[in-house]
């Protein structure tokens, strides 16, 4: 198993850019997440996905979108890049949340807007 | 408002030196309290699940533990291969979506 990937690993756009952030993931999970990790941060949720076909908002969703077409794939989309969305992202899946057995991450993709 | 912290920011260690890192949280109806190993440019890796104050949990040398407020990740014997960033996460009940919160971790050196 890959377990949880993502592409592209780096990335600097200019302001004003779009973009799409890839996440699969192989072990047939339900669950899958999206994450912003800033320096000195902790994650932040921006949006989570319980199935194909359903999303919800997460904590810090302003400036992003995703869909869930498939178990297995949760893109991200950046519309009109700003600077404040400079950050490293990660990608999350789980079986559930009850009982919760932890998330597994894929490596995270590392953004700059310039 | 749910929350949670972790302290210290950072620590250095001598190896074989032990500590504990800390975790405290305030959240509504914890379901359950979480450790996250990550290392540099890496995804965060799942280390331990707890569930109920009073549980532990060990994996090699570390051993995790629950009260009502906090956790403790103790680490025994540290090696340099041991140097990471501890994330912990709690995740809070009583909504639709089971939230998960992670703290800001604390980052170890195990100094050969």
């Amino acid at each position: 198993n890959a377990g949880v990937t993502q592409t592209p690993k780096f990335r600097i756009l200019k302001i004003g850019q779009s973009m799409t952030l890839q996440c699969t993931q192989d072990m047939n999970h339900n669950y899958m997440y999206w994450y912003r990790q800033d320096p000195g941060m902790g994650l932040k949720l921006i949006y989570y996905s319980v199935g194909a076909g359903i999303t919800d908002k997460g904590e810090v969703p302003n400036g992003y979108n995703v869909s869930r077409s498939t178990t297995e794939d949760f893109p991200l989309r950046l519309e009109l890049a700003a600077p404040s969305q400079t950050s490293v992202y990660f990608c999350a899946s789980s079986t559930g949340t009850s009982p919760f057995r932890g998330q597994f991450f894929g490596p995270g993709t590392r953004l700059t807007v310039l | 408002e749910d929350q949670v912290t972790q302290s210290p920011e950072a620590l250095r260690l001598q190896e074989g030196e032990s500590s504990s890192l800390n975790c405290s949280y305030t959240v509504s109806g914890l379901r359950g309290l979480f450790w996250y190993r990550q290392d540099p440019g890496k995804g965060p890796e799942f280390l331990f699940t707890l569930y109920s104050a009073g549980e532990e949990k060990e994996k090699e040398r570390l051993k995790a533990t629950l009260t009502k407020k906090e956790s403790f990740l103790h680490i025994t014997a540290p090696k340099p291969e041991d140097s990471a960033t501890y994330l912990c996460a709690v995740q809070a009940g009583g909504t639709s979506y089971d939230k998960v919160i992670f703290g800001p971790g604390t980052s170890l050196s195990v100094i050969p």
